[in-house]
């Protein structure tokens, strides 16, 4: 596509229910990141995929959190029995890859989860 | 392990005076440096990157960041501010081309007519 989309654009849910949260990035982009932001702060690193590989997850807050990418494209973010701390912007962003090159990371608008 | 530093969480200037933001980073290696921007209701949009060449690095809608090692800083300027400049400022380090990216906690520019 044009660029990344991510959907929903707002979600809000009751404490203890499970949401899923989709990221499309841009079409033949290997890389691709999840980050949190909350309010007032800078976006954090969650996790990342290498097309469907997952080499780092260190950036998952609890094992509530789970990503996958399963045909190296379109990735989710499941968080299951969510908190109120959980509440923030998620952010997807993807990047093309190019070897030796410092690449840049193309991110979506996010998605604002409120947990109630 | 990385972090940065934005010292300033608002900045207010006049529209047409001098933009400067800064940043401050700390790593172990050689860093990539980055600035991305905000707009309202918008993803974050790269202004500018720093990759190991040139100092000075010239970005989009005329801002431009210089490289500092003996400083470990990467501040942001513009000559003359527009109202259109008003938005979130993000500088973000990485250790090498292709992996997550460390944030610091943005400064809010304003724009003052």
């Amino acid at each position: 596509g044009a660029g990344v989309s991510q959907s929903p654009r707002y979600k809000v849910t009751k404490r203890g229910q499970d949401v899923t949260l989709r990221c499309d990035p841009i079409s033949s982009h290997a890389t691709l990141y999840w980050y949190q932001q909350a309010l007032g702060q800078g976006p954090e690193f969650l996790t990342y995929f290498n097309y469907e590989a997952q080499p780092d997850k260190s950036g998952l807050p609890s094992d509530r959190f789970s990503a996958e990418r399963p045909e190296g494209s379109i990735s989710t973010l499941t968080i299951q029995r969510t908190e109120q701390r959980d509440s923030a912007m998620y952010r997807c962003a993807s990047s093309l890859n190019p070897p030796g090159n410092p690449d840049t990371q193309y991110f979506g608008p996010g998605t604002r989860l409120t947990v109630l | 392990a990385q972090s940065v530093t934005q010292l300033g969480s608002h900045v207010s200037v006049s529209e047409g005076a001098l933009v400067l933001l800064r940043c401050n980073y700390s790593s172990s290696v050689p860093p990539y440096l980055f600035w991305y921007v905000q707009y309202p209701n918008q993803g974050l949009q790269l202004l500018l990157k720093y990759t190991s060449a040139a100092t000075l690095v010239k970005g989009i809608n005329g801002f431009e960041a210089e490289f500092k090692k003996s400083e470990t800083s990467f501040h942001l300027t513009k000559p003359s501010a527009h109202m259109s400049d008003a938005a979130e400022y993000f500088c973000a380090v990485s250790l090498s081309g292709n992996t997550p990216l460390v944030f610091g906690k943005g400064t809010r520019l304003s724009v003052i007519a």
